[in-house]
């Protein structure tokens, strides 16, 4: 069982809905928490990274983590067509790992 | 800066054969690690490293070596392909607890 979960998707909303995007970690020791986007044939790209619990806000993103359940958590406001990806959770210390990747589809 | 560089950018082997994926940095990042990104299955952690001459197993580390002499530079080795090794490749590197920065993959099908 991976350390990191998550639901591969895909989501389809329409342009402007809000989105969440969650996943579930397993191991205790997890110090930062981190969220990449990545488009079809190209290589992830930051779009969050945070050490502990609570919101972090960057745009239209937002980053939560919860460590008592071990839960993380991307929103997307006002979402756009462009937002369209795979999204990848990820955690750790000194090794990161990511999750399976949560395909997103936004409609115009 | 380059940031981080890695070669070749595709690569085609037949079973047995072996080879080095190179991945460099130009940032004097402590911390290197190897992905390999299969589909359905996100990026899973081959080997990593937290510094020069130190380095530790991932998730799926059979099949493949790494070593680190020096800071720029983290080698992938493949001792003997297998067909299932066939996968996009990422390297990355950051400075302790901070962003993470994926060099652009390789390629690779072994047939």
């Amino acid at each position: 069982q991976k350390e990191v979960e998550q639901d591969p998707g895909p989501l389809s909303v329409p342009e402007g809905a809000i989105v969440s995007l969650n996943c579930t970690y397993s191991n205790s020791a997890f110090q930062y928490f981190m969220w990449y986007r990545q488009y079809s044939r190209k290589g992830p790209e930051l779009l969050m990274y945070t050490y502990s619990s609570g919101n972090k806000e960057d745009g239209r993103f937002t980053a939560q983590v919860d460590k008592s359940s071990k839960y993380i958590s991307l929103f997307i406001r006002d979402s756009q067509p462009s937002d369209s990806a795979t999204y990848l959770c990820g955690g750790g210390t000194d090794k990161l790992i990511f999750g399976t990747g949560t395909r997103l589809q936004v409609f115009p | 800066n380059a940031g981080v560089t890695q070669t070749p950018k595709f690569q085609v082997l037949k079973t047995g054969q072996s080879m080095t994926l190179q991945c460099a940095q130009d940032m004097n990042h402590e911390y290197m690690s190897w992905y390999r990104q299969d589909p359905g299955m996100g990026l899973r952690l081959i080997h990593y490293s937290v510094g020069a001459g130190i380095t530790d197993q991932g998730e799926v580390p059979n099949g493949y070596n790494v070593s680190r002499s020096t800071t720029e530079d983290f080698p992938l080795r493949l001792l003997s392909a297998a067909p299932s090794q066939t996968s996009v490749y990422f390297c990355a590197s950051r400075q302790s607890y901070n962003e993470q920065f994926f060099g652009p993959g390789t390629r690779l099908t072994v047939l």
